[in-house]
């Protein structure tokens, strides 16, 4: 079974506005960490937010917030007030417990922000 | 320096030839990872090295060797690669390998294999 899920491949928002990206997750951990990355066309990723499995307020960096529900395994993307910079793949990953060292990634969504 | 540093950033190969990739991180932390992307998909973990020791390998064909020489440097060297590998090859390292610290990603090689 897929651990992340990323049910959109593509999306097209206009400029100024606020974006969601969909991502769910499937573990038995107690302890996770919940990721999001940009990686723009010339192939860098680049970190956004992070949310902790145990932290109780949803996690906020400037024009980005994740919304986070723990008990439905969701962890949406929020882009507030989108920048035609927005524009690229967004993946949504997950750090499992202690001795799973991996981040594994969606299958992510390809944001283009439309002037 | 918040960054990993990877080089080089573009490589083209014939399948006899052997190179290697190398990624640097002046950061402290102490896990290093290889992934690696093919087009249009995420990025898949080949090797994890915590504390300069490999942790996890997984299953990448013997093609691929990893090496940690130390704290701040991680190699991957390719020998007899295939037209199939051609991929981007993205460095990352983290603190440490625990659940709360994300990772930072170097730029990528975008390796071709002719």
């Amino acid at each position: 079974a897929q651990k992340i899920t990323q049910t959109q491949p593509g999306m097209f928002v206009q400029e100024k506005e606020a974006v969601t990206l969909d991502c769910t997750y499937d573990t038995s951990d107690q302890s996770y960490g919940l990721f999001w990355y940009k990686q723009p066309s010339s192939g860098e990723m680049i970190f956004l937010i992070y949310q902790g499995s145990y932290d109780e307020q949803n996690a906020t960096e400037g024009r980005y917030s994740l919304n986070f529900q723990k008990a439905r395994k969701s962890a949406n993307l929020v882009i507030s007030a989108s920048q035609l910079g927005d524009s690229a793949m967004y993946f949504c990953a997950m750090r499992e417990s202690f001795g799973n060292e991996k981040l594994t990634f969606g299958t992510g969504t390809r944001l283009t922000i439309i002037p | 320096d918040t960054e990993v540093t990877q080089t080089p950033k573009h490589l083209v190969m014939g399948m006899t030839n052997k190179k290697s990739l190398k990624c640097e991180q002046h950061m402290g932390h102490r896990a290093m990872y290889w992934y690696k992307q093919k087009a249009k998909k995420p990025p898949e973990l080949m090797f994890v090295y915590s504390y300069e020791k490999l942790s996890i390998n997984e299953s990448v064909p013997s093609r691929f060797s990893p090496e940690c020489p130390n704290s701040s440097l991680l190699n991957l060297h390719l020998h007899a690669l295939q037209p199939e590998d051609s991929a981007l090859y993205l460095c990352a390292s983290s603190q440490t390998v625990q659940t709360s610290y994300g990772y930072t990603f170097g730029s990528g090689t975008r390796l071709t294999v002719v």
